[in-house]
């Protein structure tokens, strides 16, 4: 079944300890991206990456890493998490054509609280 | 700075009603705008529109895109209380392949 799979999907931490989100996916899509969602400021972009070893900001990268070394997975690495990073993270992907990025396949979020 | 308005951010109608949604953009070097519909998980895709005047249609919903003025509608006819969900629209900056959400429109369809 193509999909995009996150872990974990509920975490809650503490300040400053260091975690990883990670995102897998079995499509062969060249495009992954990361996105966080907070009430009333809709999705917005972290990091995306257009291939292996390509990645690129979003609108909200600070406070935050990836790296893309294999083609399926796309890990989002806290450093040190604050609480302002409290928030449901989702991880997509999608094939890239000439007209641009096409369906994006979602994961199905993880929900993170840093005390 | 690239930015995506959605209006309105919110609307309540009754089954059966017609709801038009609309999506203003201004991005450096447009390529596409692309529709989600997010329920209580995560967005699942409506439509891709790249080019002005051309409808996309899917069932009850349907969507155009007019990059002279800027902004893109999603319509949906009939509605069914299995519409209620917030409607996201994204667009694509060319040349970065970075997407810009609006905040959505969360639309709900009372029995």
């Amino acid at each position: 079944e193509a999909q995009v799979t996150q872990n974990p999907r509920y975490l809650i931490t503490v300040t400053g300890k260091k975690l990883t989100v990670t995102c897998s996916q079995n499509m062969n899509h060249e495009y992954m991206s990361w996105y966080r969602q907070d009430p009333g400021l809709g999705l917005r972009q972290i990091y995306y990456s257009m291939n292996v070893e390509v990645t690129d900001k979003g609108d909200v990268p600070e406070g935050y890493k990836v790296s893309r070394k294999e083609k399926r997975n796309f890990p989002l690495i806290l450093e040190s998490p604050s609480p302002n990073q409290t928030s449901l993270y989702f991880c997509a992907s999608s094939f890239v054509s000439f007209a641009g990025i096409n369906e994006q396949f979602f994961g199905p979020g993880t929900r993170l609280t840093v005390l | 700075e690239d930015k995506v308005v959605q209006s309105p951010l919110s609307l309540v109608v009754h089954e059966g009603d017609t709801v038009t949604l609309n999506c203003s953009y201004e991005v450096t070097n447009f390529r596409s705008l692309l529709w989600y519909k997010q329920e209580k998980k995560a967005p699942t895709f409506l439509f891709m529109l790249t080019s002005s005047g051309i409808e996309k249609k899917s069932g009850r919903l349907s969507s155009i895109l007019d990059k002279k003025e800027l902004f893109s509608i999603l319509n949906i006819t009939a509605t069914q209380t299995g519409d209620s969900a917030v409607y996201l629209c994204a667009v694509e900056a060319g040349g970065s392949e970075k997407l810009v959400f609006g905040k959505g429109t969360k639309l709900t369809v009372n029995p």
